[in-house]
């Protein structure tokens, strides 16, 4: 079956980096998401990467993908306050257009 | 309205009494889907609407749940004979066309509390 996995919690202190992981199990899927949810809010999409991509960068964003073991992570660079949320890896599966999402891994920044 | 719309923010019932969500999409968009996320859990595809094409309700946990999308805008989410387990955030979402490259665009949800 469809199943996409994630670790529930990272803690990082302010400028460091935060890499989040997420395993999926769907070699059939195109697309792979990261979402964000802020708290009291909606998700809201970050980034994605089609998966014949090995790395995708936006600003201080990095998404590397390695298809052969099905994984997925985000990288932040200097990670600030306002990056703390709820991080949501997804993917899209062959025949189903809903994306599928993982249980979120809470990002919590310290000062 | 520039983002979709959810209704109502929150919702106390009793158990065994039918609740209905409301989902308003961004004009123009397509395709709508609605989501459930319980505490401490992810989001758990419930339904999703794709144009006049037939719904896919593989999601749908029980026959208490049904949607429903009228003409190709606001869908409505029934939940009959509540119960506990019920108890959770409902999403709802929307997209251009469903195709997989298109965003989803989240309501803040329906938080639903049963008694």
């Amino acid at each position: 079956g469809e199943d996409v996995e994630q670790s529930l919690f990272l803690s990082v202190r302010e400028g460091d980096s935060s890499v989040i992981n997420c395993t999926y199990t769907d070699s059939s899927s195109t697309y792979l998401y990261w979402y964000k949810q802020e708290p009291g809010a909606g998700l809201q999409l970050l980034t994605y990467i089609f998966s014949n991509m090995d790395m995708k960068q936006d600003q201080r964003l990095t998404v590397l993908l390695n298809k052969k073991d099905k994984h997925l992570s985000l990288r932040i660079a200097d990670t600030q306050t306002g990056d703390s949320a709820i991080y949501f890896c997804a993917e899209s599966m062959g025949g189903r257009r809903a994306l599928t999402f993982g249980s979120g891994t809470r990002l919590q920044v310290q000062p | 309205g520039a983002g979709v719309s959810q209704s109502p923010s929150n919702k106390v019932t009793e158990k065994g009494k039918d609740v209905e969500l409301r989902c308003d999409p961004i004009s123009g968009h397509t395709a709508l889907y609605w989501y459930r996320q319980s505490l401490g859990q992810g989001l758990e595809f419930l339904i999703y609407f794709q144009g006049n094409s037939a719904p896919d309700k593989s999601g749908l946990p029980s026959d208490r749940f049904s949607a429903e999308r009228t003409g190709g805008s606001v869908s409505t989410l029934t939940i009959q004979r509540t119960q506990q387990e019920d108890s959770a955030v409902y999403l709802c979402a929307s997209s251009i066309s469903g195709e997989n490259t298109g965003e989803l665009f989240f309501g803040e949800g329906s938080r639903l509390t049963v008694l």
